[in-house]
């Protein structure tokens, strides 16, 4: 069974402050890695896929970055306005379909 | 990326009436998937809707409690049946052109029932 672990469950940061947001999988072929960002009574907004170890996406403060068993988001100098709750998804093989697996989130607060 | 919308954006319902969900895409796409956020929770995947024919549910979801419909390539509904309190959620529809690329959301539907 397709499992996603994050961690750390909330993170308060200082604006400013950079920090690494982590996801662990355990799956049966990747097929893919999706980061999406949420804000409270709104749907996902996708943000990154990483399809293979040793792949890095970068958009504005952040980084996605995959190896063979987790991932991590890097939010370099965050500001308020990137508090929110990060997902990150996976999706296995052929069994799976097109099923993303959820990981729980991190629930992220940068204080001004 | 596509714009999806949701209709209703919320609803509160009375404990054993059914409530119909609709998502309407602006372009044609391939795949359409409906998913449920719990509250304080991530989302889990209720099923798979596919064009013209009976839509592919997850374990632990049944097409009596959840029937889907997707008529064409740019909508789909999903109906939530004999609500209870537990069907208390977000109800979000998403999109993807093909296996392994990302997939989209709505901006989902809050369901209360009381």
């Amino acid at each position: 069974e397709d499992q996603v672990t994050q961690s750390p469950e909330a993170l308060r940061l200082q604006e400013g402050e950079s920090s690494s947001l982590n996801c662990s999988y355990t799956v049966s072929g990747l097929r893919g890695l999706f980061w999406y960002r949420q804000d409270p009574g709104k749907g996902p907004e996708f943000l990154f896929t990483l399809y293979s170890a040793g792949e890095e996406k970068e958009k504005e403060r952040l980084k996605a970055t995959l190896t063979k068993k987790e991932s991590f988001l890097h939010i370099t100098a965050p500001k308020p306005e990137d508090s929110a709750t990060y997902l990150c998804a996976v999706q296995a093989g052929e069994t799976s379909g097109s099923r993303l697996t959820f990981g729980e989130g991190t629930q992220l607060t940068v204080n001004p | 990326s596509a714009v999806i919308s949701q209709k209703p954006s919320r609803d509160i319902c009375q404990r054993g009436t059914s409530l119909t969900i609709q998502c309407q895409v602006d372009s044609q796409v391939t795949m359409m998937f409906w998913y449920r956020q719990q509250p304080g929770q991530s989302l889990t995947l209720i099923a798979t809707a596919n064009q013209g024919s009976e839509a592919t549910y997850e374990s632990g979801f049944v097409i009596d409690k959840f029937p889907i419909s997707r008529p064409n390539l740019t909508f789909s509904t999903l109906t939530v049946s004999n609500m209870s309190p537990e069907d208390s959620s977000i109800y979000l529809c998403s999109v993807t052109q093909s296996m392994g690329r990302a997939q989209f959301f709505g901006p989902g539907t809050r369901l209360t029932v009381l």
